[in-house]
């Protein structure tokens, strides 16, 4: 079945520091692939997505490639900034099911 | 534009005891979810419905969860009788149509004691 992998949290980091989360997944196609943000009491909102091979969604200073050939989608951001500091998810969408990856939790010192 | 709207935000109940929620979603949107976030987790799916049709409920735990989506727009999501593990964050999102971005409401924080 379709399935979505993440890094293991916590991730603390310093402010403007560099930020990678990983995420790979498995599907019997080609899914939309997204990340959403969870920030502390809140619900879930989407951050970018990519539906097709090689795109790169972007927002907020945040980027992800769609990678077809390592079946990636890992999330990067130049410079973080405490108010990152929220729980990131992967998703995948393939036929008409969203599946959602673990979430990885990210902290961000000043 | 409003958002999802989700009530209550929090519920607390004993076990075997019985609980519903209620999900309004954004003005015009066919496609509705509901997910079950036990804490550490990602969101499990355990229905989708378009329009007023159920889509997929397969994670459904059909003995004990119910719902509905009368006229295409509100949902309720019933468990009946809730377990210990039933605690979670309940939450539901809607979209345009089915695949399109997903907006999620605050979800509905429900303990089991």
């Amino acid at each position: 079945g379709n399935s979505v992998t993440q890094m293991e949290g916590p991730v603390t980091l310093s402010e403007e520091a560099f930020l990678t989360i990983n995420c790979t997944y498995t599907a019997t196609g080609y899914p939309s692939l997204f990340w959403y943000v969870q920030y502390p009491g809140e619900g879930l909102q989407l951050l970018l997505k990519a539906t097709k091979a090689d795109d790169k969604g972007s927002n907020k200073g945040f980027e992800a490639t769609y990678r077809k050939e390592t079946t990636s989608f890992h999330l990067e951001k130049g410079s973080v900034q405490v108010s990152d500091s929220a729980v990131y998810f992967c998703a995948l969408f393939y036929g008409q099911n969203f599946v959602f990856g673990p979430g990885t939790r990210l902290s961000v010192l000043p | 534009e409003a958002g999802v709207a989700q009530s209550p935000r929090y519920k607390i109940i004993e076990k075997r005891q019985s609980v519903a929620f209620w999900c309004n979603p954004i003005s015009g949107h066919a496609t509705l979810y509901w997910y079950q976030q036990i804490l550490g987790q990602g969101p499990k799916l355990l229905i989708q419905f378009q329009n007023n049709g159920v889509v997929d409920d397969s994670q459904l735990p059909k003995d004990r969860f119910s719902a509905e989506r009368l006229k295409g727009v509100d949902s309720t999501l019933k468990i009946q009788p809730a377990k210990l593990e039933d605690s979670a964050v309940y939450l539901c999102a809607s979209s345009p149509t089915t695949g399109w971005e997903q907006y999620f409401g605050p979800g509905t924080r429900l303990t089991v004691t």
